[in-house]
């Protein structure tokens, strides 16, 4: 069974730092790979997808990798804001395609 | 890109009535849809599977008598909570899979509703 973990599980940083999420798979064989951002009481956001033939993905400040030999992905978030706290889920899609398994999220909370 | 609402966004019940979350594909054809439960300080669990027309298909420890779930057309889902228990309070999150219109196949992702928060009193 694939079980995700996710490090930190919370983070506190001054506002402007850089900062690394990491993600992880027991099971490395994942087609793909999704971060989402989720604020408290609310749904989730979609914030970057790697496709099965991506290694990569980046949006503005964000970045995600997916090391598939290891299963494991990092985001990176450069020059966090205060409206960048949130809890940061990362889920993976297995190589049969059912269905997206989730990791438990790392709660961030940028400071001013 | 493609949405996924959910109705109604709260509910507060007493226990022991039933409860229905809607799960709709408002601009796509939703082949499969999947319903998770998230509580509080937790992830997200996956509770069932549904293809449109077939039974769901359920995870263990999920009991299907309990969450029903009817995905009788391409773009709506139900989940009924029946004889809702305090226990049952939860965040309830569905999300659809299936070919956005124009028959480009969407099936490595699946767009998420907002959720349901369920109180059980």
């Amino acid at each position: 069974k694939q079980e995700v973990t996710q490090i930190p599980a919370a983070l506190s940083v001054p506002e402007g730092e850089n900062l690394v999420l990491n993600c992880s798979f027991t099971d490395s064989a994942i087609y793909n790979l999704q971060w989402f951002r989720q604020d408290p009481g609310k749904g989730l956001t979609s914030l970057l997808l790697i496709q099965s033939s991506q290694r990569e993905q980046t949006s503005g400040r964000l970045n995600a990798s997916l090391d598939k030999s290891s299963g494991r992905s990092t985001l990176y978030i450069a020059a966090s804001q205060p409206g960048d706290s949130a809890t940061y889920l990362c889920a993976g899609l297995d190589n049969y395609g059912q269905n997206f398994v989730f990791g438990p999220g790392t709660r961030l909370s940028v400071l001013p | 890109g493609a949405v996924v609402s959910q109705h109604p966004s709260w509910v507060i019940c007493k226990s022991g009535t039933s409860v229905k979350i809607e799960c709709r594909s408002l601009d796509f054809q939703a082949t499969t849809m999947f319903w998770y439960r998230q509580f509080p300080k937790q992830s997200l669990m996956l509770m069932a599977t549904s293809n449109e027309g077939s039974k769901a298909t359920y995870e263990q420890g999920v009991e299907k008598d309990k969450f029903l779930i009817n995905h009788a057309s391409l773009t709506l889902s139900t989940l009924t909570v029946t004889s809702a228990h305090p226990e049952d309070s939860s965040f309830y999150i569905c999300s659809a899979r299936g070919a956005l219109a124009g028959g480009l196949e969407t099936w490595e992702t699946q767009y998420f509703g907002p959720g349901t928060r369920l109180l059980v009193l």
